[in-house]
Formats: structure tokens, sequence, C-alpha cells
């Protein structure tokens, strides 16, 4: 059965702090792994996927990684704007379009 | 200008009741799912219908049955709600790129 698991839950970081956020995932043939961005009230909004091993994406602030066990989430000099519940998940390769999510993480960016 | 749009975005109701969501999308999309998310904010699929055909049917209680009557509607008809039904209720289509979400229906059962 396909997992993700996410840490940590909840990240609290200054303006500027720059972190990382985790994405522990084990899949049967990993078709895409996805990261969203879901803000309160608000369904998740599509932020990367990531294909293969080793490949990398950047959008603004944010930079998506990927290893074989692994994706990364990486925030540089954070903003509050990017307060949000960030979702990973994955999709395996016979899964009919199929995500499996992990259970996010909270962050929290204060000025 | 919705992509994925969901109605009603509240739906507070009695145990026992029947009530339906409705969702629309106009991107041209194939495929279509209904996902729920608990308190905890766990996503986890319900269905998936693609160009009208169910494809993806997790283990999901009877009382809860899809429709799609074309491929820019899915709606969820739910029979004889439970207060563990209680959650967020997500439509999404699929692109090529990646699921475009609606804004969910928060569904409160009383």
């Amino acid at each position: 059965e396909d997992q993700v698991t996410q840490s940590p839950e909840a990240l609290r970081l200054q303006e500027g702090e720059s972190s990382s956020l985790n994405c522990s995932y084990t899949v049967s043939g990993l078709r895409g792994l996805f990261w969203y961005r879901q803000d309160p009230g608000k369904g998740p909004e599509f932020l990367f996927t990531l294909y293969s091993a080793g490949e990398e994406k950047e959008k603004e602030r944010l930079k998506a990684t990927l290893t074989k066990k692994e994706s990364f989430l990486h925030i540089t000099a954070p903003k509050p704007e990017d307060s949000a519940t960030y979702l990973c998940a994955v999709q395996a390769g016979t899964s009919y379009g199929k995500l499996t999510f992990g259970q996010g993480t909270i962050l929290t960016v204060h000025p | 200008d919705t992509a994925v749009s969901q109605t009603p975005k509240y739906l507070v109701t009695q145990m026992g009741n029947d009530k339906s969501i409705k969702c629309e999308q106009n991107l041209g999309h194939d495929t279509m799912y209904w996902y729920k998310q608990d308190s905890k904010k766990f996503l986890k699929i319900m269905f998936s219908y693609n160009n009208k055909e169910l494809i993806i049917n997790e283990t999901v209680p009877n009382r809860f049955s899809p429709k799609s009557p074309d491929k820019a509607h899915l709606n969820l008809h739910i029979n004889s709600l439970e207060l563990g039904d209680s959650a967020v209720y997500f439509c999404a289509s699929m692109g090529d790129y990646g699921y475009t979400f609606g804004s969910g229906t928060r569904l409160t059962v009383v």
C-alpha cells in the first residue's frame, strides 16, 4: 500500500528564516510526487510535480527536490503570506491518477 | 472563470437525511475525483470517473453514490447521513500537470 508521511506536523518560522519540509514515501512504481499548498477554507493549490530522483523545481521562494525515498520543500526567506498547510502526495504507476496524500505540514511565518 | 466549482460550500443537515453535492469543471479534463478531508486535514480518495465511467471506487459505504452525467460534471449523493460523514469534500479534475481542486464543501451532520 502506498504511504506518505510528512514532517514536521507544524512549523513556526520567523520571517526570513529558511527551513525545509520533509515528505517520506513508499509507493509501487512512482509516477509522480506532488506538492500542494492549502489555505484555510480553500482547496489545495498545485505547486510542483516531480517525476524522478534528482529532479528539482523552483517557484519564487520554494524549491522542491526528490530522492528515491523522500522529497523536500525548501522555503527560502519566507514571508507571512507563505503561511499555509503544505501537502505532499504520490501517484503510483497504475493508479488511474489516484493521489495518496500525507497529513500535511502547517507552516506559520511570523513577521 | 472558476475552473472547478462545487455547490454548496456549506451544508448542515440532520442525521438520516439524504443530500447531494454538485461539481462542475470547465477545464476540458476527462477525469474527475471526489476526495474527503477529515478533521486532521488528511485527504483520502473516494471515487474517480473518466469520461463518465467509474474507474476508482475506494472502500466507501454504499450510502455514497457518485454520478457523472457528462465528463464535465461529477455529483456526490449521500443517503442516510451519519455523524461520521462530517468532513470537507473536495472535487478535483486531472490535467497533464496534476489536479485542480474545487474549494470544497463543508458537510456538518448534527
